[in-house]
């Protein structure tokens, strides 16, 4: 098994540019979030999904959208880019709900650098 | 709203010595707590996790925690430092009516064993 995996691993943007960040998973997780890293900060959610089709707000969800059209991927995108989303970006996925929480599995991450 | 708090962002050990890292907790109902690490370029990965029962919890590694509910703490230890432990770790709570496995992260304490 992979786990969880990201694409890409570097990016470099320019102000007003648009990307999407893919993130999938060989798990069968029914549970996907987007993390964003920024020193001194720990990790904030971004979004996240509790199932094919379905997608939420976390804590930091403005200038990021995202989609969860098939059950084992999930996309972050960025309309139009600004320097403030400069960080590092994580993708995980859980099984789901089960009476106690699941363990969080993590991808490589996505360093994303806006000009 | 719940916060986590790691007290110091910085820890220096030597080769051998006791680790102790510490978490703070502010919550009226006991959370579910993790500790992750993360390692220079790559995604968190699960040390261990308090859920119920047993209040001191081992994980991978050799480290341990113990969650003490009348100092909201759950701090990690290892009682010999080895190079290999150098990382950033992350302290995570999951408040029990979550519901989606919402995780809430500290700011991270970076570890460096020196010989």
């Amino acid at each position: 098994n992979a786990g969880v995996t990201q694409t890409p691993k570097f990016r470099v943007l320019k102000t007003g540019q648009s990307m999407t960040l893919l993130c999938a998973q060989d798990m069968n997780h029914e549970y996907m979030y987007w993390y964003r890293q920024d020193p001194g900060m720990g990790l904030r959610l971004i979004h996240y999904s509790v199932g094919e089709g379905t997608t939420a707000k976390g804590e930091v969800p403005d200038g990021y959208n995202v989609s969860r059209l098939k059950k084992q991927n999930f996309l972050l995108g960025l309309e139009s880019a600004a320097p403030s989303q400069t960080s590092v970006y994580f993708c995980a996925s859980s099984r789901g709900a089960s009476g106690t929480p699941d363990t969080q599995y993590f991808g490589p991450g996505t360093r994303l650098t806006v000009l | 709203a719940q916060s986590v708090t790691q007290l110091g962002s910085h820890v220096s050990v030597s080769e051998g010595a006791l680790v102790l890292l510490r978490c703070n907790y502010s919550s009226s109902v006991p959370p579910y707590l993790f500790w992750y690490v993360q390692y220079p370029n790559q995604g968190l990965q699960l040390l261990l996790k308090y859920t119920t029962g047993a209040t001191l919890v081992k994980g991978i590694n050799g480290f341990e925690a113990e969650f003490k509910k009348s100092e909201t703490s759950f701090h990690l230890t290892k009682p010999s430092a080895h190079m290999s432990d150098a990382a950033e770790y992350f302290c995570a709570v999951n408040p029990v009516s979550g519901g989606y496995n919402k995780l809430i992260f500290g700011a991270g304490t970076r570890l460096a064993v020196h010989p």
